[in-house]
């Protein structure tokens, strides 16, 4: 079935370092992934998303890259900042109903 | 503009009781889901609707777990004869068109005692 996992439960950088957090999936067959944000209190808020036929997506400071072969994608994000701490989900759309993995804690130490 | 609320955002019930959490989605939005997010976890799917027509409900996880939208607009999951295992955040969102962005609200937490 569908999986989507992270590598890390935590993760902490100083402030204006790069981040990058790791997710790795299981469905060959998967052709979306979405990356979301989500503040303490708050609903997931959508990031960055990429389709299966490209490696590489940027957005304002956060990349997206893919790796189909080894089936892992990973979220860059530039310069992060104190507004950056949330935890990151990354998630596989089959169907259309999100598959979230359990998601990765950033602290951003100033 | 208007995001998607859900009421209450606390919730704290007994042992035994029913519940009924409400979703308002994004107005003129087709798709609405409801996810449960258990503490430390990523939210999980329960069921999705298009309209008023409750398309998917694979997720929902036993037969004490109901959700309706009866005019294709609001929400409500209920929970009835609620467990310790329930007490989670229960996530509602909802999109233009169901392969669209999906939009979440702020959840609702509930708290079995």
């Amino acid at each position: 079935g569908e999986s989507v996992g992270l590598h890390l439960p935590t993760l902490s950088v100083q402030e204006g370092d790069n981040s990058i957090i790791n997710c790795a999936y299981s469905n060959s067959a998967s052709d979306y992934f979405i990356w979301y944000k989500q503040e303490s209190g708050k609903g997931p808020q959508f990031i960055i998303d990429i389709r299966s036929n490209m490696d590489k997506r940027q957005g304002q400071r956060v990349t997206v890259l893919l790796n189909k072969t080894v089936k892992h994608l990973s979220l860059q994000i530039a310069a992060t900042q104190p507004g950056d701490s949330a935890v990151y989900f990354c998630a596989d759309i089959p169907g259309g109903k999100l598959i979230f993995g359990q998601g990765t804690e950033l602290s951003v130490k100033p | 503009g208007a995001g998607v609320s859900q009421s209450p955002r606390y919730k704290v019930a007994k042992r035994g009781q029913d519940v009924a959490l409400r979703c308002d989605p994004i107005s003129g939005h087709v798709s609405l889901f409801w996810y449960q997010q258990a503490l430390g976890q990523g939210p999980e799917f329960l069921t999705y609707f298009q309209n008023e027509a409750q398309l998917d409900k694979s997720g929902l996880p036993s037969d004490r777990f109901f959700a309706e939208r009866p005019e294709g607009s609001v929400s409500t999951l209920k929970i009835q004869r609620t467990q310790q295992e329930d007490s989670a955040v229960y996530l509602c969102a909802s999109s233009l068109y169901p392969a669209d962005e999906q939009f979440f609200g702020p959840g609702t937490r509930l708290t079995v005692l």
